[in-house]
């Protein structure tokens, strides 16, 4: 079966950094997502890696190695904002988006 | 980034009503579109794919009679939910694909919050 994990909950200080990582079993892969969910809102698109390796985009970076099925996003200076659900999905063979449960981080002052 | 707007945010209806929600893509054109509905403190179920000119293909458990999706063009998908009831209760969210330009990444809409009394 297709399968992604990622831890639940996470809880960080304001202006340090946290990683949330990703593993996932899937049926093929097309690329993997990152997105941020605020209580109440739409997810909104954070990063996409199809390739190896690490993509930095501002404070968020995402990693990714294939062949271990894994990917972390890091989140650098954090702030008070940045108190979310961060959804890890997986694109499979059928371009299908395969959706983690999401980690919920909590950032404390 | 590409837009797909969402309509209506919030809806409340009656019990055995039924409610349309509409999934546009603003700036480009979507053969296919996604609808979701989360509960709270859950990640997101794929409830249906919505195929543009076809019918749309359901997730095993999802009632296809009781939540009808029409794609009538390349940039609007339907969701209605037929005879509601409070178990309907829900965040009901639409994705879209912007695949022009070899883009793979999907955009939400801003989601439906229903409530059934």
């Amino acid at each position: 079966g297709q399968n992604i994990d990622q831890p639940t909950e996470m809880t960080a200080t304001e202006g340090a950094i946290v990683q949330i990582n990703c593993t996932y079993q899937t049926s093929g892969f097309n690329g993997l997502f990152w997105y941020q969910q605020h209580a109440g809102e739409a997810p909104t698109f954070l990063s996409y890696n199809v390739l190896d390796g690490l993509e930095e985009k501002g404070r968020f970076s995402s990693f990714l190695s294939r062949s271990k099925g894994y990917s972390y996003l890091l989140l650098k200076e954090l702030q008070m904002k940045d108190s979310a659900s961060y959804l890890c999905a997986v694109m499979d063979s059928n371009y299908q988006l395969i959706w983690g449960a999401g980690t919920k981080l909590i950032i404390k002052p | 980034g590409a837009v797909v707007s969402q309509h209506p945010s919030r809806v409340i209806c009656k019990s055995g009503t039924s409610v349309k929600i509409e999934c546009r893509s603003l700036d480009f054109q979507a053969t296919t579109m996604f609808w979701y509905r989360q509960f709270p403190k859950q990640s997101l179920m794929l409830m249906a794919t919505s195929n543009e000119g076809s019918k749309a293909t359901y997730e095993q458990g999802v009632e296809k009679d009781k939540f009808l999706i029409n794609h009538a063009s390349l940039t609007l998908s339907t969701l209605t939910v037929t005879s509601a009831h409070p178990e309907d209760s829900s965040f009901y969210i639409c994705s879209a694909r912007d695949t022009t330009g070899g883009h793979t990444e999907a955009f939400f809409g801003q989601g439906t919050r229903l409530t059934v009394v």
